[in-house]
């Protein structure tokens, strides 16, 4: 079955980098893009961008261009999203979700989500 | 970017009342139109891919419609566990995808 596993939650101060990694099981990972999207507590879904695992290819939202980073590891079946920069308003839920099909932009399987918490 | 706006914010039914959702664009866009369902702490569920094609496992009674900057998500005849966040989503280029804000759907 396919699975999608994240890495765990994480405090940083502001200014500082997060690197998020989501471990893709049951399925080829090669295949499929992989999208992350973000929820601040109590808050709607943004998306950050996508990245094809097959070229390595990504699309970061506008918002966040120059921030992000989103990078794979094929021998492990893992993606990666790093956002720098940090201020108190990327305190969210990080979900790593993959895409329907290829390079479809709707999400049928999605991370169990990594918080990362910025404070001071 | 385009913005997607869902009405209303709040919608309060009785099990077995039909739900009509909103989610309109801020222009015209093609038929790459998502809805998902997010329940209290849990990731969102895919429903509608393209407007209107149900995914995989999702009951008859979701469907969505609509075309250029209007689309609707409608369940038929709500079930208690259709208590939910719903979302919509669109791709209207490649390079830019959005979602609405939400609309909160209790079942009383």
């Amino acid at each position: 079955q396919v699975q999608l596993v994240q890495s765990g939650a994480e405090v940083k101060k502001p200014g500082a980098s997060v690197k998020v990694s989501c471990k893709a099981s049951g399925y080829t990972f090669s295949d499929y893009y992989l999208h992350w999207v973000r929820q601040a507590p109590g808050q709607g879904l943004v998306w950050l961008g996508w990245i094809n695992p097959n070229s390595g290819g990504t699309n970061y939202a506008q918002k966040f261009q120059g921030r992000v980073t989103m990078t794979r590891d094929t021998s492990i079946s893992t993606a990666y999203m790093e956002l720098s920069r940090l201020r108190s308003d990327d305190t969210a839920l990080y979900y790593c979700a993959r895409a329907m099909y290829s390079g479809s932009y709707s999400v049928d399987y999605w991370g169990q989500g990594t918080l990362v918490t910025v404070s001071s | 970017e385009i913005v997607l706006t869902q009405s209303p914010a709040t919608l309060s039914l009785s099990p077995g009342e039909r739900a009509t959702l909103s989610c309109r664009a801020s222009q015209s866009i093609t038929g790459y139109v998502a809805w998902y369902q997010q329940k209290a702490g849990q990731a969102p569920r895919l429903l509608i891919h393209n407007a209107s094609n149900r995914a995989t496992g999702i009951p008859a009674r979701f469907s969505g419609s609509g075309s250029g900057a209007d689309f609707t998500l409608t369940i038929s005849s709500l079930e208690p566990e259709d208590s939910a966040v719903y979302y919509c989503q669109q791709r209207s280029n490649w390079l830019s995808i959005t979602f609405g804000q939400g609309t909160r759907l209790e079942i009383k």
